[in-house]
């Protein structure tokens, strides 16, 4: 099982270029969540898909957007990057025990992130 | 007030040594808690749960305090491959998205 994947792994826009940051997960899990971490500093969530079919906004949601495609793949997109959204961003998953899915109740499984630079 | 705070750091400490970090939330309703680990510019991986009864993996020790809000870490003999960042999560529900993560710990563990 690869858990979750993120592509890109690297990326640079120039202000005011959109994007869309890829996650999958193969551990059946249910939900599904973006993150942003800034140097320093924790993870801040962006948005969140408890099941397939829904999204809510987290902590910092302004500037981004996503989409909970299947239950397999969660996407954030940024329509009109700023420098402040210069970060590292993560992508996870979790899962109830059992049926299947991987991990205790709410471990959170994380991708290797993405590492973008809006110039 | 920041809902969950950790020790600021950094620690430095010799090979072999003991170490402690403290973190405490906020919100008296949490109910599950985590410590994870960050390796450098890597994703956190879950070093362990902590229960209400304290739970012990190795040379890891996590305690959790409900009437004080806070959760400890202690590490006994500490390795090099230690070193990384240590970070508290608290979840106020068994829903998605009721996770805190505290800006984290680091610590670096020398010769």
């Amino acid at each position: 099982n690869a858990g979750v994947t993120q592509t890109p792994k690297f990326q640079v826009l120039k202000t005011g270029q959109s994007m869309t940051l890829q996650c999958a997960q193969d551990m059946n899990h249910n939900s599904m969540y973006w993150y942003r971490q800034d140097p320093g500093m924790g993870l801040r969530l962006i948005y969140y898909s408890a099941s397939e079919g829904t999204t809510d906004k987290g902590e910092v949601p302004n500037g981004y957007n996503v989409s909970r495609l299947n239950k397999r793949e969660f996407s954030l997109r940024l329509e009109s990057a700023a420098p402040s959204q210069t970060s590292v961003y993560f992508c996870a998953s979790s899962g109830f025990p059992g049926q299947g899915n991987k991990g205790t109740i709410n471990e959170q499984f994380f991708g290797p992130g993405t590492r973008l630079t809006v110039l | 007030r920041k809902e969950v705070e950790q020790d600021p750091g950094p620690f430095n400490v010799p090979e072999g040594a003991t170490v402690a970090f403290n973190c405490t939330y906020s919100n008296s309703a949490s109910q599950s808690f985590f410590w994870y680990r960050q390796d450098c510019r890597k994703e956190p991986k879950l070093l362990m749960s902590v229960y209400s009864s304290g739970n012990e993996d190795g040379r890891f020790t996590a305690q959790l305090n409900r009437a004080s809000q806070y959760i400890s870490l202690l590490i006994r003999d500490s390795k090099l491959s230690d070193s990384a960042t240590y970070l508290c999560v608290v979840n106020r529900g068994t829903n998605a998205g009721k996770s805190t993560f505290g800006d984290g710990t680091t610590l670096t563990v020398k010769p």
